[in-house]
């Protein structure tokens, strides 16, 4: 089945203490892609790659860290989390396309709490 | 930075209605997708419109296109209590920050 995964679901850590959350993808896909969703706020995008090891910012990459080493995956690193990164986080992926068409495929999401 | 808003916030119908929400945005674009979430899940893609299109349907789905206005509509007929979800659109004025919106939480009624 063509999906994304991401792990943990859900996560509580304490101020400081790193972490992963882990996404992979099976469908081949070049572009990867990490959004925080918060009441009010909508997704915003953290990070983003076009390919392995091709990464760049999004809109609020302050905070984190990503990596591509293979196309499939695309970890989430928060060095030293704070409490306003509590959030909901979104792994996506797409094929790449000239004309940027390429519907996204989204994880189930990482509730992360950090107290 | 946000370049797609959504209006309304909320919105509540009874089972059987049409239900209709916007969507405005800032800057040229390439395409303009809808998105729908059910309670806290991931995303899933609904339909995709191109810059060159004003109109297209998908089942019980019919969204607009208006460039001039900078804006977008997603009407969701017939509805059913399965629709109740938020539905997101999404626009890529030209690069991969695919930008969305707040949200519309559509709540349909029994």
């Amino acid at each position: 089945e063509a999906q994304v995964t991401q792990n943990p679901r859900y996560l509580i850590t304490v101020t400081g203490k790193k972490l992963t959350v882990t996404c992979s993808q099976n469908m081949n896909h070049e572009y990867m892609s990490w959004y925080r969703q918060d009441p009010g706020l909508g997704l915003r995008q953290i990070y983003y790659s076009m390919n392995v090891e091709v990464t760049d910012k999004g809109d609020v990459p302050e905070g984190y860290k990503v990596s591509r080493k293979e196309k499939r995956n695309f970890p989430l690193i928060l060095e030293s989390p704070s409490p306003n990164q509590t959030s909901l986080y979104f792994c996506a992926s797409s094929f790449v396309s000239r004309s940027y068409n390429s519907p996204l495929h989204f994880g189930n999401g990482t509730r992360l709490t950090v107290t | 930075s946000q370049q797609g808003e959504e209006d309304p916030q909320a919105l509540s119908i009874q089972e059987g209605e049409n239900a209709t929400m916007n969507c405005s945005y800032k800057t040229s674009i390439n395409n303009l997708q809808w998105y729908r979430q059910n309670s806290g899940r991931g995303l899933v893609h609904l339909i995709l419109i191109r810059s060159n299109e004003r109109e297209k349907h998908s089942g019980r789905l019919r969204v607009t296109l208006d460039t001039s206005k900078k804006s977008s509509s997603l009407l969701i007929t017939a509805s059913r209590a399965a629709d109740t979800a938020s539905y997101f659109c999404a626009t890529t004025p030209g690069d991969y920050k695919l930008s969305f919106g707040a949200g519309t939480t559509v709540t349909v009624r029994a």
